[in-house]
């Protein structure tokens, strides 16, 4: 079965860059999107196809792949941006959810 | 503006059907295939299907195949989720989600939340 592995959680201070990996065999051969989730709230596409950002997204979010890991970048961290974060990724069969990882900034 | 409107919360009993309805709004409803997805209380995210709007077809996850049915009306540009033999684990918040280059979701809808429970 597909499965993408997130560490549960992330710590940064604010204006700090924050990375959060996500790693799966498949990845090198698909492209990956990442998701914000706040409380109560439905998930924000933050990046797609890797590395691209939708409209209206800040530019301090930013996602690059390598090998088997997908990383999504937040640089200068804003108090904001504490959220679960979810990288997705697919293939004919259908799509997977990491299992999250929770930022808190400190 | 795009939208997607979902109906309202559900309680049912478990071995019930439940159907959940997606308006969707200020796109071209046929042009944009639907995804479905749920989460458990205090759990991730988990896909459960995808319906294209145009011509029907769906592919579901495997976990939920044979219990699950997504269908849509292109006259009213709703989408449905029919999720059937209810138990308690299925209670959730499910979203109907907009798809978007191959297998992103840009558009959600605001969640339904649907108890099971006897």
């Amino acid at each position: 079965s597909y499965e993408l592995t997130q560490p549960p959680s992330v710590s940064v201070s604010p204006g700090q860059t924050a990375r959060i990996t996500c790693s799966g065999d498949a990845l090198p051969k698909q492209y990956a999107y990442w998701y914000q989730q706040k409380p109560g709230q439905a998930p924000v596409l933050v990046t797609y196809k890797d590395s691209e950002r939708p409209s209206g997204i800040p530019e301090r979010f930013s996602g690059s792949s390598s090998g088997t890991t997908v990383t999504l970048t937040i640089s200068g961290v804003q108090a904001e941006d504490e959220a679960v974060y979810y990288c997705q990724s697919g293939d004919s069969t259908g799509t997977f959810f990491g299992g999250g990882t929770r930022l808190t900034v400190l | 503006q795009v939208q997607l409107v979902q109906s309202g919360a559900e309680v049912k009993k478990p071995g019930a059907s439940v159907k959940v309805s997606c308006k969707a709004s200020g796109y071209g409803f046929t042009r944009f295939h639907m995804h479905w997805v749920r989460q458990a209380p205090g759990q991730g995210l988990e896909w459960m299907g995808i319906i294209n709007t145009s011509g029907g077809y769906t592919n579901y996850a495997r976990k939920f195949q044979g219990r699950v049915t997504l269908t849509r009306d292109t006259s009213t540009s709703t989408s449905y989720m029919e999720l059937s033999n209810l138990r308690s684990e299925d209670t959730a918040v499910y979203y109907c989600a907009r798809s978007f280059r191959q297998y992103g979701m840009d558009v959600w809808g605001q969640g339904t939340t649907v108890t099971v429970s006897s």
